[in-house]
């Protein structure tokens, strides 16, 4: 079983949509929660980043920790063509910078 | 201000070859991180310096795989010999905060194709 579950989509939606994308893990022992943007052929790309359970948001951008459940969420705001790419949720155990990532979700907003 | 290059962007080897991957991490961060992604599998971590001394290489998968950070600035990787299962994309990755996981700023990786 993987550590961290993540659907990979592709997951489309129409310009304007909300966008929930999602991730669950085993280890209760992940403290730190992240969320990276990925274009194609370039490297991943800090979107959000929370610390222990609660909700955090950012422009259009809010991610949600939910620790009991060992779920994470991001959700996107009125999304737009621009934010089509793979979303990877990642995770660390303590403030050290070994991530474990998700296999990410392929998001594609169409106008 | 630069991010973190690597090059080649591309590389196509033998098995058996040995190919050598370079990172120049953001000017002023200490700590660069080397992590890869294999076909159809997650980006999973390799090794993080502190400068130029190895902090954690509890990833590195065998002793085929050797990383440098000569002076605490660029890093080199190398496999030698490559197998056909080392193909898929190497990062490289730098930040300048400690006790801050996660903000990591990415290469835009080298594509390794091991035939």
């Amino acid at each position: 079983q993987k550590e961290v579950e993540q659907d990979p989509g592709p997951l489309s939606v129409p310009e304007g949509a909300i966008v929930s994308l999602n991730c669950t893990y085993s280890n209760s022992a992940f403290q730190y929660f992240m969320w990276y943007r990925q274009y194609s052929r370039k490297g991943p790309e800090l979107l959000m980043y929370t610390y222990s359970s609660g909700n955090k948001e950012d422009g259009r951008f809010t991610a949600q920790v939910d620790k009991s459940s060992k779920y994470i969420s991001l959700f996107i705001r009125d999304s737009q063509p621009s934010d089509s790419a793979t979303y990877l949720c990642a995770m660390s155990l303590n403030a050290g910078n070994m991530l474990t990532f998700g296999g990410g979700t392929r998001l594609m907003v169409k106008p | 201000e630069a991010g973190v290059t690597q090059f080649p962007s591309h590389s196509v080897i033998e098995k058996g070859q040995t190919v050598t991957l370079r990172c120049d991490p953001i000017s002023g961060h200490d700590n660069l991180y080397w992590y890869r992604r294999v076909m159809g599998k997650e980006i999973k971590f390799l090794l993080h310096f502190v400068k130029e001394s190895k902090q954690d290489e509890s990833g590195m998968p065998n002793n085929r795989f050797l990383a440098e950070r000569t002076g605490g600035t660029y890093s080199t990787l190398k496999v030698q010999p490559a197998e056909l299962e080392d193909s898929g994309v190497y990062f490289c990755a730098s930040s300048q905060e400690t006790g801050h996981p996660g903000k990591l700023f990415f290469g835009s990786g080298t594509q390794l194709s091991v035939l």
